[in-house]
This record gives structure tokens, C-alpha cells and sequence, in this order.
């Protein structure tokens, strides 16, 4: 049972560029959400979705982009990279909403320049 | 504003010490989760409590949801190495699609 599983680990992008964070999960879970992880400021919702074809915007979504065309999958896209998204970034899906465990994948570390 | 106030933010002990973690709000939640995360790691869940006044342990661990359901604490009986770690709550409030709020974390290093 893989669980979450983020691709790629690491990535090292030029200031404007563009990327696809992909996260799949195998349990079948509704929800679905993207965090990211900064020094001093914990986990911050990016985005998240609460069943194939929806999504909403959390706390931080300026500069990302996401889409759920099927439960397993739910790609985090970066339009235009910039400084500011140096970050690690964790995918997590839970069974129903919030309330219920939450899990993560192992992460991707993105570096931007 | 962060809704969910974590501390000590940083506590570093000797082994077999006892210790405690407290996350506090002013928002009521319906339930209080906490996760430890190891470095290069995503947080793995500990516990869930959900009722006023709760008290649940998962070995040395002792973890309790306030009677107001704002708060929590999280102790540890007789520290070890192997509880090093980032300690992050996270609640969550009322509603199918309510958001899961996470605090700023509590990063614990217990020393051999």
C-alpha cells in the first residue's frame, strides 16, 4: 500500500518558469490538499479538494493552480516560479473532511532562483 | 492571526525527563489532531480527540483536549531519544468541508 506518493522529491527551478508537483494517492480517499512547509510558519492550506472535479482555494493560493480530474490524482501547478515559493511542499488526502487523519506524502523540496 | 498558538516552540531535554506541550486558541474546534514530523518526512499522525475534557495516551504520550474544546496539552513521561521530533496540532471546526488549521509546531530534541 503506497499511500501518498509525491514526484519529484527534489527540484531546483529558474525564477518564471513553470512546474507540475504531482501527488497520487491509493486509498481512495475524497479529500485531498496541498500544503506548504516554511520555517517558523507551519503547514499553510495551498489549495485543497473535497472530490473529483471540485477544488478551492486555502489560505495561500496566489501563484498555484490545481485540477482533480480523477480521486487519485491531484497535480499542484506552479504558472511562473518566484523566489517567495522556496518552500517544501506536502501533499495529504484523508478518508472525509478535516476531522478525520490526515495523509502525507514525503514531501517536495522545491528551490527556486 | 494564527488560530492555533503552539508552545514551547522549541524545548530541548535530557532523557528520561518529563515534559509538556501546550496549543491554544480562541476559536472553538470539533476536533484536535496532533502529528510528529521527522526530518525529510511528512507528519505522520498521533491522535485525534474530539469530546471536551478528553485524555488519550498512546504510550508515554498522554494527550488531553480542554473542556472548552480550545485547547490542548501533550505530555511525555520519561523522554527518549526516539520522541525527537516536530510536534504540530492542527484542529479542525465544525462542517463536511471545514479546513484543517494547523499551528506553527513544536520542534523537541531529547538528548541521550
Amino acid at each position: 500500500n503506497a499511500g501518498v506518493t509525491q514526484t519529484p522529491k527534489f527540484q531546483v527551478l529558474k525564477t518564471g518558469q513553470s512546474m507540475t508537483l504531482q501527488c497520487a494517492q491509493d486509498m481512495n480517499h475524497e479529500y485531498m490538499s496541498w500544503y506548504r512547509q516554511d520555517p517558523g510558519m507551519g503547514l499553510r492550506l495551498i489549495h485543497y479538494s473535497v472530490g473529483a472535479g471540485i477544488t478551492d482555494q486555502g489560505e495561500v493560493p496566489n501563484g498555484y493552480n490545481v485540477s482533480r480530474s480523477t480521486t487519485e490524482d491531484f497535480p499542484l501547478r506552479l504558472l511562473s516560479a518566484a523566489p517567495s515559493q522556496t518552500s517544501v511542499y506536502f501533499c495529504a488526502s484523508s478518508y472525509q473532511g478535516q476531522g478525520t487523519e490526515a495523509f502525507f506524502g514525503q514531501g517536495t523540496r522545491l528551490t527556486v532562483v | 492571526t494564527q488560530l492555533l498558538e503552539q508552545s514551547p516552540q522549541f524545548l530541548s531535554i535530557q532523557e528520561g525527563e518529563n515534559l509538556t506541550v501546550y496549543c491554544n486558541s480562541s476559536s472553538v474546534f470539533s476536533s484536535l489532531q496532533w502529528y510528529r514530523q521527522e526530518p525529510g518526512e511528512g507528519p505522520v499522525l498521533l491522535v485525534t480527540v474530539v469530546t471536551g475534557g478528553e485524555v488519550k495516551k498512546l504510550k508515554r504520550l498522554t494527550f488531553q483536549f480542554g473542556d472548552a474544546r480550545k485547547d490542548s496539552s501533550l505530555h511525555i513521561t520519561a523522554a527518549q531519544p526516539g520522541d525527537t521530533g516536530l510536534y504540530l496540532c492542527a484542529g479542525a471546526k465544525a462542517g463536511a468541508n471545514s479546513k484543517l488549521t494547523f499551528g506553527k509546531g513544536i520542534t523537541l530534541s531529547v538528548r541521550p
